[in-house]
């Protein structure tokens, strides 16, 4: 059963435009949202996240909306670079009868290809 | 780079044979998390410790094992290898282990059983 799923395998994007990438989830009990950006060879680096109390988070070049009703986040890049080129997980966690702890449970990936 | 170091960063070994796998937390985090990546299953979460205790379990098998010592480095213990244990093997760590917190990831120990 895929909780957090990313219909997309592949993104390619020009290098200036914006970069959308999406994800939907399956499991109403998620209340925390994170996408992560891995490079080859490299873990997974966290780039930004959202509580299920808001519906939007930005970060310079990044921005993150959580539609709970559709039960679907999205990743912004505005704008793309070339550097920005990597696969892009979503991940979700979620608080266990009154037990907070961490565990995520992440998306397949999308891979974002920049071209300059 | 994310703080959080794992070592070996590449491990092979045969089949039935027994392998540590090594991780320091960043500086003043308490939790560290062990995550399995194959080729098909994605990031899969294994086990969960805060301040050397363990808090929550995934998919752990039973040949698998760890532990968070008193200076919070953690160690994953695979015992029985099997061939499909060929997998990268990442750590994460987080400041409280709670479940609004970020969780920062080392680099990973690939492990290849031959």
């Amino acid at each position: 059963d895929q909780q957090v799923k990313q219909n997309s395998p592949s993104l390619s994007v020009q290098e200036g435009r914006i970069s959308i990438l999406n994800c939907d989830y399956t499991n109403s009990m998620f209340d925390y949202f994170l996408w992560y950006k891995k490079y080859p060879a490299e873990g997974p680096t966290f780039l930004i996240s959202i509580s299920s109390i808001k519906d939007k988070n930005e970060d310079g070049r990044f921005t993150v909306f959580l539609n709970k009703s559709a039960k679907h986040l999205s990743l912004h890049i505005v704008p793309s670079q070339p550097g920005d080129s990597a696969v892009y997980f979503c991940a979700a966690s979620a608080r266990a009868g009154g037990t907070s702890y961490g565990k995520l449970t992440f998306g397949q990936g999308t891979i974002l290809t920049v071209h300059p | 780079d994310s703080g959080v170091t794992q070592t070996p960063k590449h491990l092979i070994t045969a089949t039935g044979q027994r392998v540590t796998l090594r991780c320091s937390p960043r500086s003043g985090d308490l939790s560290v998390y062990w995550y399995q990546q194959s080729l098909d299953q994605g990031l899969q979460f294994l086990i969960q410790y805060y301040n050397g205790e363990e808090r929550a379990k995934g998919n752990i098998l039973e040949r698998f094992s760890a532990q968070q010592f008193p200076d919070l480095h953690s160690e994953l213990n695979l015992s029985s290898l099997e061939l499909g244990d060929s997998a990268l093997y990442f750590c994460a760590s987080s400041r409280q282990g709670l479940s609004n917190q970020p969780q920062h990831f080392g680099d990973g120990t690939r492990l290849s059983i031959l």
